[in-house]
């Protein structure tokens, strides 16, 4: 049982590059959601996906897009790299709404140059 | 004023010490409290949840004060591998659905 499985690992960018963070789960979870960390801040919510078909902006969503491709995948672009986002991102999923168990994924370490 | 809020430390406790952690929240309409654990490089993994009550799970205890918005996690006995990051998490309302807030975590360095 893979859980949350999220790619790539590492991932370096030049300013102005785009990329794709993939995240898949296999625990038929309904709620996805992304997270940065950044050194002395806690993990932030970028956007999260409460159930298939349906995203929500969290604490810092400008410069990102998401998309809930189905029940299993949800994926995070940046579509113009910036310095300031350099960071460690995190995909999680719960089973339901409310529950406090988290599953992550083991993280995207980005630099952008 | 965070949310939520951590000392970062590093605590640095010998094999065998009982160490406690704070944790302040902002929202006292807060309902949920938890305690999650992230090793270097590491995802989070949840710890314990933080009842009203307290509680317990084996050398951890969990207690929450809601008069002064603080949770608390006590580590009794502690070992080399309770070295970690422990991160305080709270869902701020009912409003708030599931969107949870996390700290920035304290290290807890166990030394033998």
């Amino acid at each position: 049982n893979a859980g949350v499985t999220q790619t790539p690992k590492f991932q370096v960018l030049k300013t102005g590059q785009s990329m794709t963070l993939q995240c898949a789960q296999d625990m038929n979870h309904n709620s996805m959601y992304w997270y940065r960390q950044d050194p002395g801040m806690g993990l932030r919510l970028i956007y999260y996906s409460a159930s298939e078909g349906t995203t929500d902006k969290g604490e810092v969503p400008n410069g990102y897009n998401v998309s809930r491709l189905n029940k299993r995948e949800f994926s995070l672009r940046l579509e113009s790299a910036a310095p300031s986002q350099t960071s460690v991102y995190f995909c999680a999923s719960t089973s339901n709404r409310g529950s406090e168990k988290l599953f992550f994924g083991s993280g995207t370490q980005l630099s952008v140059l | 004023r965070k949310e939520v809020e951590q000392d970062p430390g590093p605590f640095n406790v010998p094999e065998g010490a009982t160490v406690a952690f704070n944790c302040t929240y902002s929202n006292s309409a807060s309902q949920s409290f938890f305690w999650y654990r992230q090793d270097c490089r590491k995802e989070p993994k949840l710890l314990m949840s933080v009842y009203s009550s307290g509680n317990e799970d084996g050398r951890f205890t969990a207690q929450l004060n809601r008069a002064s918005q603080y949770i608390s996690l006590l580590i009794r006995d502690s070992k080399l591998s309770d070295s970690a990051t422990y991160l305080c998490v709270v869902t701020p309302s009912l409003e708030y659905g599931n969107k949870l807030v996390f700290g920035a975590g304290t290290i807890l360095r166990v030394k033998s």
